[in-house]
């Protein structure tokens, strides 16, 4: 059964740092890795969808990387701001269809 | 920019009574898909559809839970008899199609079990 693990569970740093964010997940056979945003309450936003075979993907600030042999993927954030603060989520696409969710990192970002 | 919208936002209801979750996914998607997040837990899924048919579904999706597309633009998630263990927000999503594989997420309805 897949198992998707984030680390840290919760982060504070002070605006402008560069952060990164860890994901692994125990099953290699996926098909996708998306990292979402969730704001209290609010629904999931997605950032960045790294498919398989891709190594990374950039969006402005952020940068996802994969290395689906060891099951690994990292979220790069340059120049933290106070509005990245949110919770951060990844999942992986299991069976061509469901996503496998990690439990997030509360980020925090203060001005 | 088009978006997953679903209603209500908040529900309240008496355990043993049926809820409706209604979503209204992006347009031209032909996927869609419930999930759900208890407080505090990981998001999870329930339930994927498409072309009028459950596609795949997980063990938390028993006899209690049905979806259904009623027409072309709503997909509802129904909860026959309500448990305790039912509170939790409801996240609707959808994707295009096969080769488009982001699933967009709608804001959530959290349901609150009494």
């Amino acid at each position: 059964k897949q198992e998707v693990t984030q680390i840290p569970a919760a982060l504070s740093v002070p605006e402008g740092e560069n952060l990164v964010l860890n994901c692994s997940f125990t099953d290699s056979a996926i098909y996708n890795l998306q990292w979402f945003r969730q704001d209290p309450g609010k629904g999931l936003t997605s950032l960045l969808l790294i498919q398989s075979s891709q190594r990374e993907q950039t969006s402005g600030r952020l940068n996802a990387s994969l290395d689906k042999s060891s099951g690994r993927s990292t979220l790069y954030i340059a120049a933290s701001q106070p509005g990245d603060s949110a919770t951060y989520l990844c999942a992986v696409t299991q069976g061509a269809q469901k996503l496998v969710f990690g439990q997030g990192t509360r980020l925090t970002i203060n001005p | 920019e088009p978006e997953v919208t679903q209603t209500p936002s908040h529900q309240v209801t008496q355990m043993g009574q049926e809820v409706i979750l209604r979503c209204v996914p992006i347009s031209n998607h032909l996927y869609f898909y419930w999930y759900r997040q208890i407080l505090g837990q990981k998001v999870e899924f329930l339930v994927s559809f498409y072309n009028n048919e459950i596609s795949e579904k997980s063990e938390i999706f028993d006899d209690q839970f049905s979806v259904e597309r009623p027409d072309g633009s709503n997909f509802t998630l129904k909860i026959r008899s309500t448990k305790l263990e039912d509170s939790a927000m409801y996240f609707c999503a959808s994707r295009e199609d096969l080769y488009q594989e982001t699933q967009y997420f709608g804001p959530g309805t959290r349901l609150l079990v009494l």
